[in-house]
């Protein structure tokens, strides 16, 4: 079945370096993606979204990328802090069982900042 | 106010109880969701609601029922549940179900004894 799926599932960074989690998904037809952070114990937090007539999206510390050819969405993460330190999960949305539309998520990556 | 308000935060309960988690939001969206979440797994969907309307239901078993009073209040309804089905239940809404983002509860921490 279509899945959307990320590359790995742990990242450890240095504070102060840049992250990037990597995603890749298998619906052709998904065409909006949210990248979510989940704190141990807390709901997944909505950081940014895209939608599939863009390949890129910034927004504060945080940038998207979006390669429709080869199915792959990323998110950067600048300056990563230690507040940062959660799973981050990547969602996409598409058109499942004729009109109605779910937001599927990905298995998730653990970022840890290190001191 | 992109707040989604779940309660209780915790629940323990018997498999012969019946309880209820409850959702609510004033953001004035027309979409809400269930998910349950178990332990380092992604959140999984369970039922969608649209205009206060089920237009999802993944198989979901019947000792799962969601009810939806009105536009801001979405209730899942709990019976005979079994030990795995304790988990971490989200509850999340959006403008509608369209490319809009959704905004998620805290959650309802379960546990089934």
């Amino acid at each position: 079945g279509e899945s959307v799926g990320l590359h790995l599932p742990t990242l450890s960074v240095q504070e102060g370096d840049n992250s990037i989690i990597n995603c890749a998904y298998s619906n052709s037809a998904s065409d909006y993606f949210i990248w979510y952070k989940q704190e141990s114990g807390k709901g997944p937090q909505f950081i940014i979204d895209i939608r599939s007539n863009m390949d890129k999206r910034q927004g504060q510390r945080v940038t998207v990328l979006l390669n429709k050819t080869v199915k792959h969405l990323s998110l950067q993460i600048a300056a990563t802090q230690p507040g940062d330190s959660a799973v981050y999960f990547c969602a996409e949305k598409g058109v499942s069982r004729g009109s109605a539309r779910q937001l599927t998520f990905g298995s998730g990556t653990q970022l840890t900042v290190l001191p | 106010d992109t707040e989604v308000t779940q309660t209780p935060k915790h629940l323990v309960m018997g498999m012969t109880n019946k309880k209820s988690l409850k959702c609510e939001q004033h953001m004035g969206h027309r979409a809400m969701y269930w998910y349950k979440q178990k332990a380092k797994k992604p959140p999984e969907l369970m039922f969608v609601y649209s205009y206060e309307k089920l237009s999802i239901n993944e198989s979901v078993p019947s000792r799962f029922s969601p009810e939806c009073p009105n536009s801001s209040l979405l209730n899942l309804h709990l019976h005979a549940l079994q030990p795995e089905d304790s988990a971490l239940y989200l509850c999340a809404s959006s403008q509608d179900e369209g490319n809009t983002e959704a905004f998620f509860g805290q959650g309802t921490r379960l546990t089934v004894v």
